[in-house]
């Protein structure tokens, strides 16, 4: 987990409610990433970032958003309209887009 | 469609004894391939991964993983098990196209 965290560890979310997860790593990797995990169906991707300022869709993008500013944050934005948002999120980045990605701790979200 | 599989959903296995967690995968082209490690509400830790080369590759804490391009594999194997490696274990191919697919996790239980 060194070098990539993210905050909050767990996170309530109210019915209608937008919700920031944080994540920021010191790697200088360039490339990072946002997984959404539910038991027994392994990791779905959300978003990546390949650089500052760019980022692309992935498999589950839909009630999602996120923003690239920095080269060390990459927050993810549940929105209202992901109607199914509980689960354990893990952010990571990797050197660039192909090399190994290392993860954080992630964030348990649960809807009130 | 570009997939990856652990057709174990749990595996079981006594201290002392080898063990292996398998993988198989459907991707185009040479793909890149990892095993992760995840203890429970923890991020994934990297452990191993095959670019090109040897087929048996070493990784951290004593794990190895032997890839079969014939049979398109790439089984997590290590000679002696520890209770300490009781965890869950994530397969992840990455394809011709920078896109990594996870595996839905393998759940290793080791016995004193």
């Amino acid at each position: 987990d060194g070098g990539i965290t993210q905050s909050p560890k767990y996170l309530f979310r109210k019915e209608g409610q937008n919700v920031t997860l944080s994540c920021e790593q010191n790697l200088n990797h360039d490339a990072m990433y946002w997984y959404r995990q539910d038991p027994g169906q392994g990791l779905r991707l959300i978003y990546y970032s390949q650089i500052v300022n760019d980022f692309q869709k992935g498999d589950i993008a839909e009630g999602y958003s996120v923003s690239r500013e920095k080269k060390e944050s990459f927050p993810l934005t549940v929105t209202s309209a992901q109607k199914n948002p509980t689960a354990f999120y893990l952010c990571a980045s990797s050197p660039e887009l192909q090399e190994t990605q290392y993860f954080g701790p992630g964030t348990r979200l649960l809807v009130l | 469609a570009q997939s990856v599989a652990q057709p174990e959903d749990q595996v079981n296995v006594a201290e002392g004894n080898p063990l292996t967690v398998k993988c198989t995968y459907s991707v185009s082209g040479n793909p890149y391939l990892f095993w992760y490690v995840q203890y429970p509400n923890r991020g994934l830790q990297f452990l191993l991964k095959y670019i090109t080369g040897d087929n048996l590759v070493k990784g951290s804490y004593g794990f190895e993983a032997e890839f079969n391009k014939s049979q398109t594999s790439f089984h997590l194997k290590k000679p002696s098990a520890l209770v300490s490696d009781s965890a869950l274990y994530f397969c992840a191919v990455r394809d011709n196209f920078n896109k990594f697919y996870f595996g839905s996790g393998t759940k290793l239980n080791v016995k004193p």
